[in-house]
């Protein structure tokens, strides 16, 4: 089975500063979802990316995946307290054959805090 | 357009008591999904839909759980009894399609079970 494995497990970071949050995969990764999540609540979608390579950005965070699609990468430009929060990558499964299904397996979360 | 409704938000039981919780998806979503999050750690995924059918249900504890989506549309998750280990929050995502190259999982605000 795919296991994601993410570091740091917590982040504490000065208002201002950027950060990098890492996502490694046991498997080759066929689609890899960044949440965001506040404490006790639901998870917010931020990006998705599929192909090798892919890089995609919104706002002031930047998601990577690396050309051989095992790890990925989450980068904040100039953090601010609202950016504070639980960050999860999650990795879409694929059964034997290769077919990708639905279901998702997440990572453990990097705590995110952002002192103002 | 309506995000993932979840209720009760909170929910506080005694050991061997059942609670049951509800959820109804993004309106045209054919896929729900019911996640369990244990504090500390990635969610991980209980049950599968596809429109009223089990698309994975391997790591629901079958003894204890169950989970049903008539019409197709809300879903209910029950536990009886519970168990201290029970204590998570209990999410619930939903998304157009499984299993397609770009299909996202939009999850709702979640419940938050104690078992004492």
């Amino acid at each position: 089975s795919q296991e994601l494995e993410q570091s740091p497990q917590s982040l504490i970071v000065q208002e201002g500063k950027n950060l990098t949050i890492n996502c490694t995969s046991s498997k080759t990764l066929y689609g890899l979802y960044w949440y965001k999540q506040k404490y006790g609540e639901g998870l917010i979608f931020l990006m998705m990316l599929q192909k090798g390579g892919e890089e995609k950005s919104h706002e002031k965070i930047t998601a990577k995946l690396d050309e051989k699609k095992q790890q990925s990468s989450l980068h904040i430009t100039a953090s601010q307290p609202s950016h504070a929060g639980i960050y999860l990558c999650g990795a879409r499964g694929t059964n034997a054959g290769g077919t990708s299904y639905g279901k998702l397996t997440f990572g453990q979360g990097t705590i995110l805090t952002v002192h103002p | 357009e309506a995000g993932v409704a979840q209720s009760p938000r909170y929910k506080i039981i005694e050991k061997r008591q059942s609670v049951a919780f509800w959820c109804n998806p993004i309106s045209g979503h054919a896929t729900l999904y019911w996640y369990q999050q244990i504090l500390g750690q990635g969610p991980k995924l209980l049950i599968q839909f596809q429109n009223n059918g089990v698309v994975d249900d391997s790591q629901l504890p079958k003894d204890r759980f169950s989970a049903e989506r008539l019409k197709g549309v809300d879903s209910t998750l029950k536990i009886q009894p519970a168990k201290l280990e029970d204590s998570a929050v209990y999410l619930c995502a939903s998304s157009l399609v499984a299993g397609t190259s770009s299909t996202t999982q939009y999850f709702g605000p979640g419940t938050r079970l104690t078992v004492l």
